[in-house]
């Protein structure tokens, strides 16, 4: 069946660091993709979406490119902030959606 | 536009009782899924409702079953408590098509003694 595999965490990044959390998927035809946040005793936020190959879904200075070559759509920032720490949740929606685990970033001052 | 609502927010209940939790989609939402989060698991998918109809279903046993309403609010119930379903359940609702995201309420916190 259809799938996401995301990087493990936690991780934790000082201040104005680059993140790049890692997310994989397998499925037939073609998916949509996403990437959800969420924030503590929050539900999940809409971070940014790709509907189709080499789209790129970007949002709040975060980005992802929808790679179809190596089925891949890999969350990355160039300067996190210390309000972007919570936990990332990448997802793809063919007949359902299906989510990853989840990635917590921790970022410190 | 209002978001998804879901209430109550946080319930305890003791094994072996039943509970019902509601969700209200945002305007216009024909879709509604219910999923399970839990520290161990992650996100899990419950069932998928659309048009007062079941159109997707998760590996859960019968004891939770849910289902919607003409005007899109859905309800989920879990039977016969036990203390693994403790956790925060989240619903989330979403247009047709198969490009729309799905936007999340802010969960239910279900702890069961």
């Amino acid at each position: 069946g259809d799938s996401v595999t995301q990087m493990e965490g936690p991780v934790t990044l000082s201040e104005e660091a680059f993140l790049t959390i890692n997310c994989t998927y397998t499925a037939t035809g073609y998916p949509s993709l996403f990437w959800y946040v969420q924030y503590p005793g929050e539900g999940l936020q809409l971070l940014l979406k790709a509907t189709k190959a080499d789209d790129k879904g970007s949002n709040k200075g975060f980005e992802a490119t929808y790679r179809k070559e190596t089925t891949s759509f890999h969350l990355e920032k160039g300067s996190v902030q210390v309000s972007d720490s919570a936990v990332y949740f990448c997802a793809l929606r063919s007949n359902q959606f299906y989510f990853g685990t989840g990635t917590s970033l921790t970022v410190i001052p | 536009k209002a978001g998804v609502t879901q209430t109550p927010r946080y319930l305890i209940k003791t094994r072996g009782q039943q509970v019902t939790l509601s969700c209200s989609p945002i305007s216009g939402h024909r879709s509604v899924s219910w999923y399970q989060q839990t520290p161990g698991q992650g996100l899990q998918f419950l069932f998928e409702y659309f048009s007062e109809t079941q159109r997707n279903k998760g590996n859960f046993p019968g004891r939770f079953s849910g289902r919607q309403f003409s005007n899109s609010r859905s309800e989920m119930n879990v039977s016969t408590l036990e203390l693994g379903d403790s956790a925060l359940y989240l619903c989330a609702s979403g247009a047709s098509g198969p490009y729309n995201e799905q936007f999340f309420g802010p969960g239910t916190r279900l702890t069961v003694l």
